[in-house]
């Protein structure tokens, strides 16, 4: 079974402080994956990686950065958190593929609060 | 840029019963793929079904069947002898399937209908 794991399922954390939510997963899948998920907005998209040390923005990258330094593991970090990045973070990994119907792999979530 | 609506933020069924949650999609691809994800409370979010556009024929697991409409747009997701299990936030979302490989394989989402199952 595919495992994507996420550091921790509740965080609280200050304004302005730096904050780093950690991403595993165990299938050697070459793409990975971080969402904000807030309600009735549905699943946005911060950013997204396909290799080791390769990323791209998704639609909502502002006040975000992320790291890949191993192919199993992505970084997101927050580099000022504002209450405005309280929310439901979700990380998932899939194949790549684009000829395939990979599916995407979700990690069971952060929930993040900025006060 | 390719869009996935779900008109229905919320429904109800009553337990053993049939519902359909409904998903139009846009795009001027011909080649991608539709899923249904199935988020229930607290839990992770899991893959209930999927559909490759260039087959006709509509996917079935299980309980859970498909209505694709390709001409139409439409993507819909049957659930039969509706259980307790099924409470959940289902998502619809598209990726596509054409053109050279571009980097991240980005699944679209719509926005979700939260299904609720009286019992």
């Amino acid at each position: 079974d595919v495992k994507v794991t996420q550091s921790s399922r509740y965080l609280v954390k200050r304004t302005g402080e730096k904050v780093f939510l950690e991403c595993v997963q165990d299938m050697d899948h070459e793409n990975m994956f971080w969402y904000r998920q807030d309600p009735g907005l549905g699943l946005r998209l911060i950013y997204f990686s396909y290799d080791v040390k390769m990323k791209e923005k998704g639609d909502i990258p502002e006040g975000y950065s992320v790291s890949r330094e191993k192919k199993e593991r992505f970084s997101l970090i927050l580099e000022s958190a504002s209450t405005n990045q309280t929310s439901m973070y979700l990380c998932a990994s899939s194949l790549a593929g684009r000829n395939l119907a990979h599916e995407q792999y979700f990690g069971p979530g952060t929930r993040l609060t900025v006060t | 840029a390719q869009t996935v609506t779900q008109s229905q933020p919320e429904m109800s069924v009553q337990e053993a019963e049939t519902v359909t949650l409904s998903c139009t999609y846009d795009t001027s691809e011909s080649d991608y793929y539709l899923f249904w994800y199935k988020q229930p409370p607290s839990r992770q979010m899991i893959l209930v079904i999927r559909q490759e556009a260039y087959k006709q024929q509509n996917a079935t697991e299980n309980r859970f069947s498909v209505n694709f409409q390709k001409a139409a747009k439409s993507f819909s997701l049957k659930i039969s002898d509706s259980q307790l299990g099924d409470a959940a936030m289902y998502f619809c979302a598209y990726r596509s399937a054409e053109g050279l490989f571009v980097s991240g394989d980005k699944i679209i989402f719509g926005k979700g209908t939260r299904l609720h199952i009286l019992p």
